[in-house]
């Protein structure tokens, strides 16, 4: 079983859609959590870092729940420029960052 | 942009040749980490540089090896290359701190053949 797991994918959604991205982890010693977004033949860009009490950014709302061991992305009013891979990552103590296989997401007009 | 550059951009060796990776961490940053990240796959942790000394391996053998520089500036270098090393290598800089995340440089694509 792999550390990090994501749902792969593909999601296709129209423009204005609401889409929502799961992760779940298996090491408990996990303490911090993230997403990133990666673009086709790109770097991954840090998009939001993950609080336990959830947290807001714009359009983008993240969610963790520590017990499940479970991480969300909700993405509202889906834009054109959202289409992109989004990873779902763990951190441990020691800066060792894990990270899922991604999920793909294809906006469309 | 985050400040974190590679070199070179793209590599094409043979197997069983030596290759040396280049990164540049961002100004202020004191861990570099390296990634190795096939095609459809998500990023995977080779190992982390803190002060110049390895701090942290993932599942890599020991032909994967690297250096950080005083200036923070890193190398990656794999021996003895085998045609499933082919995949995008990224290297990530960051401050130490649990809560701390990484930024990323724009990798290089290797193809070994």
């Amino acid at each position: 079983r792999k550390e990090v797991e994501q749902d792969p994918g593909p999601f296709n959604v129209p423009e204005g859609a609401t889409v929502a991205f799961n992760c779940t982890y298996s090491n408990s010693a996990s303490q911090s959590f993230f997403w990133y977004r990666q673009d086709c033949r790109k770097e991954p860009k840090l998009l939001m870092s993950v609080y336990s009490s959830g947290n807001e950014d714009g359009r983008f709302t993240a969610q963790l729940n520590r017990a499940s061991q479970y991480i969300s992305l909700l993405i509202r009013d889906s834009k054109l420029s959202d289409s992109a891979t989004y990873l779902c990552v763990v951190k441990r103590g020691n800066n060792d960052m894990r990270f899922g296989a991604g999920t793909r997401l294809t906006v469309k007009p | 942009e985050t400040g974190v550059t590679q070199s070179p951009t793209h590599l094409i060796k043979t197997r069983g040749q030596q290759v040396t990776l280049r990164c540049s961490s961002q100004s202020g940053h004191n861990t570099v980490s390296w990634y190795q990240q096939a095609l459809g796959q998500g990023p995977q942790f080779i190992f982390q540089y803190y002060r110049e000394e390895e701090n942290g391996r993932g599942n890599f053998p020991p032909r994967f090896s690297g250096l950080q520089f005083p200036n923070y500036s890193s190398e990656l270098n794999v021996n003895a290359l085998e045609l499933d090393d082919s995949a995008l290598y990224l290297c990530a800089s960051g401050e130490a701190g649990a809560q701390e995340t990484q930024y990323f440089g724009p990798g290089t694509r290797l193809l070994v053949l």
